[in-house]
Parts: structure tokens; sequence; C-alpha cells
């Protein structure tokens, strides 16, 4: 039963570094998505992944890049991390690409760049 | 363009007290509305959701909101508030078609004081 599951939860960098967050589902979703929260933000979405084999950019999507390795797993890299990145990332899946379809969210890893 | 503002970014309660968490919406269509718990280092729990239906939607854990169109609002309420509820709340609108318009708000943390 465990839904979606993100690593690592937590991760301090250095600016320049580069790292991937891993995100796995469960459920047999077709939809993945990327979000990133700040304090007094909500959340905004990074990239989102409509259906395996597809990817498409969200309201924030600079400075990183995704993969849809297969059904269950979308990850996160970011090849360059700067402090502006500092952050605490959520993967989430849904059932199908509609309005109608809630999300079902990780429990986030909290991204530290110094 | 959508839009969703939460007014009060702190709520605090007593025990046992009725909880009000409020949200409004702007739409240029009939939305669908969502609100979400996130406790303490954990990911996003869908509460509810209203999707055209019936206008008053009930919860999990005892929360309902209702959707009032002339108002353009979807505040969260419960009876009686429990230890168990300070969290955390987003109220989210979606978009009809492509999920990356999804909006969430800045949030509501809501404290109860025993």
């Amino acid at each position: 039963n465990a839904g979606v599951t993100q690593t690592p939860k937590f991760q301090v960098l250095k600016t320049g570094q580069s790292m991937t967050l891993q995100c796995a589902q469960d459920m047999n979703h077709n939809s993945m998505y990327w979000y990133r929260q700040d304090p007094g933000m909500g959340l905004r979405l990074i990239y989102y992944s409509a259906s395996e084999g597809t990817t498409d950019k969200g309201e924030v999507p600079n400075g990183y890049n995704v993969s849809r390795l297969n059904k269950r797993e979308f990850s996160l890299r970011l090849e360059s991390a700067a402090p502006s990145q500092t952050s605490v990332y959520f993967c989430a899946s849904s059932n199908q690409l509609s309005y109608n379809s809630p999300l079902h969210f990780g429990n986030g890893t909290r991204l530290t760049v110094t | 363009a959508q839009s969703v503002t939460q007014l009060d970014s702190h709520v605090s309660v007593s025990e046992g007290t009725p909880v009000l968490l409020r949200c409004n919406y702007s739409s240029s269509y009939s939305p669908s509305l969502f609100w979400y718990v996130q406790h303490p280092n954990k990911g996003l729990q869908l509460l509810l959701k209203y999707t055209s239906a019936a206008t008053l939607v009930k919860g999990i854990n005892g929360f309902e909101a209702e959707f009032k169109k002339s108002e353009t609002s979807f505040h969260l309420t419960k009876p009686s508030a429990h230890m168990s509820d300070a969290a955390e709340y987003f109220c989210v609108v979606s978009g009809k078609t492509s999920y990356d318009k999804v909006i969430f708000g800045p949030g509501t943390s809501l404290s109860v004081i025993p």
C-alpha cells in the first residue's frame, strides 16, 4: 500500500552540483507530476507527464529536466543546482489527465542548495 | 484565467469548536474545486472535491465544503475541531482540459488549542 514513493527524503547540495530526485507510484496511474512548495506560495508545477512517453513543462520548468522512465517512474533532474532551487519537492500521480482526477502525493524531498 | 484566494493565512480554534477555512476562486467557466490537507513533513492528501454535482460536498474526517457560485466561494467547515486537525489546508481550482491549469492556493495553517 505504498502509493507514491520519493527518494531521497532530504538532500543538501552545493551550488553547481547535480542530482536526480526519484519518484515511483504503484497505483497504475497514467499521469505523474513534479511540484515545488515554497512558503506562502502554495504548490507550483514544474513538469508533468500525461502518459508514459510524454512530458510537458509546467509553470516553473527552468533549471529542471524530467524523465518518464516507464509507467511507474518519473524522475526530476537538477543539472546545476542554484540556491533558488532550495525547496520541498513533491511528486504526484493521478489516474488520468483530467480536471476530475485528484492528485496522490508522495511525502516530499527537502532540498537545500548552499 | 483562474485564481484562488485563501483569505486567512492562519486560523486558530479551540478543540471542540467549529472550523471555518475560507476560499474564494475566480474562473471563466464552471470549475472543479478541491481541498487538500498537509500534515507536518507529509505530502498532501485529498479531503474532498466538487465537480458540479451536489453543491454541499462531504469529505473525510468530518469536513465538508459548500460551493456557492454567486459568492465564488468554497469554504471548508467542520463542526468540532480535533487536535489531529492541526495542519496546512490548500484550496485548489482546476481547469477543464489541461492539467497544468490546476491552481493551488497559498494555504491556511490551522492550529487547534487544547
